[in-house]
């Protein structure tokens, strides 16, 4: 079975532009995750979607958005891009079931200059 | 306001030796724990979790002990390998969440390094 896979995995980006990260989640999984990672902040939650429907939602400006297709999915938007948004940009998905484990994909360095 | 702790942002522990992580969470609705470990540049993998109806759980070298009382957990990892060394984060799951609408909160992780 494939694991999460996350496009593209390195970005430069420059100050104001805005910028689309992937999420292919795990066959059968119907929820994703969106985290973000910078040094000694953890892991930050951005938003969850869970069949083409966001309903978890962290708290981050509305700069971040995402969204969920029909075939699970997902896609993450920043807007006009601050230094500040450079970080690890990571996705997890969750099978539909009672489980809570999330699995992880290996992320989206996001440097911002 | 965090409501997983990690209070310990770094651990450094002499190989074969024990590495004990802790984390501490305030909130009483919380009954299902994981452990993470991650990699630079990777995404964090799945180690070991424990319900809150047990107060021990062990999978190899890895044992999760849960003190409900004192709302606190710990990782045992025995002997230490340097292979260990990376980031743990561990992650808090809420009762209140209705059906598949699970939640994990996030403790900010430690950063262990075993010294061969």
């Amino acid at each position: 079975k494939a694991g999460v896979t996350q496009t593209p995995r390195y970005l430069i980006k420059t100050r104001g532009q805005q910028v689309t990260l992937s999420c292919s989640p795990i066959s059968g999984h119907r929820s994703v995750s969106w985290y973000q990672q910078t040094p000694g902040q953890g892991l930050q939650f951005l938003f969850e979607y869970f069949s083409e429907t966001q309903r978890n939602k962290g708290n981050f400006p509305g700069r971040f958005s995402g969204r969920q297709f029909s075939n699970s999915r997902s896609e993450m938007n920043v807007s006009t891009l601050e230094l500040g948004d450079s970080a690890l940009y990571l996705c997890a998905s969750r099978p539909t079931g009672v489980g809570t484990e999330a699995f992880f994909g290996q992320g989206t360095r996001l440097t911002v200059v | 306001d965090q409501q997983v702790k990690q209070n310990s942002p770094s651990l450094s522990v002499q190989e074969g030796r024990i590495s004990i992580l802790n984390c501490d969470y305030t909130n009483s609705m919380f009954d299902y724990f994981l452990w993470y470990k991650k990699y630079p540049a990777e995404g964090p993998t799945f180690l070991i979790s424990i319900s809150s109806i047990k107060d021990k759980n062990e999978d190899g070298r890895f044992t999760v002990f849960l003190n409900k009382s004192a709302k606190h957990l710990s990782l045992h990892i025995v002997p230490s390998q340097p292979g260990d060394s990376a980031v743990y984060f561990c992650a808090a799951s809420d009762v209140s969440s209705v059906g598949n609408n699970r939640k994990l909160i996030w403790g900010l992780g430690t950063s262990l390094a075993v010294n061969p």
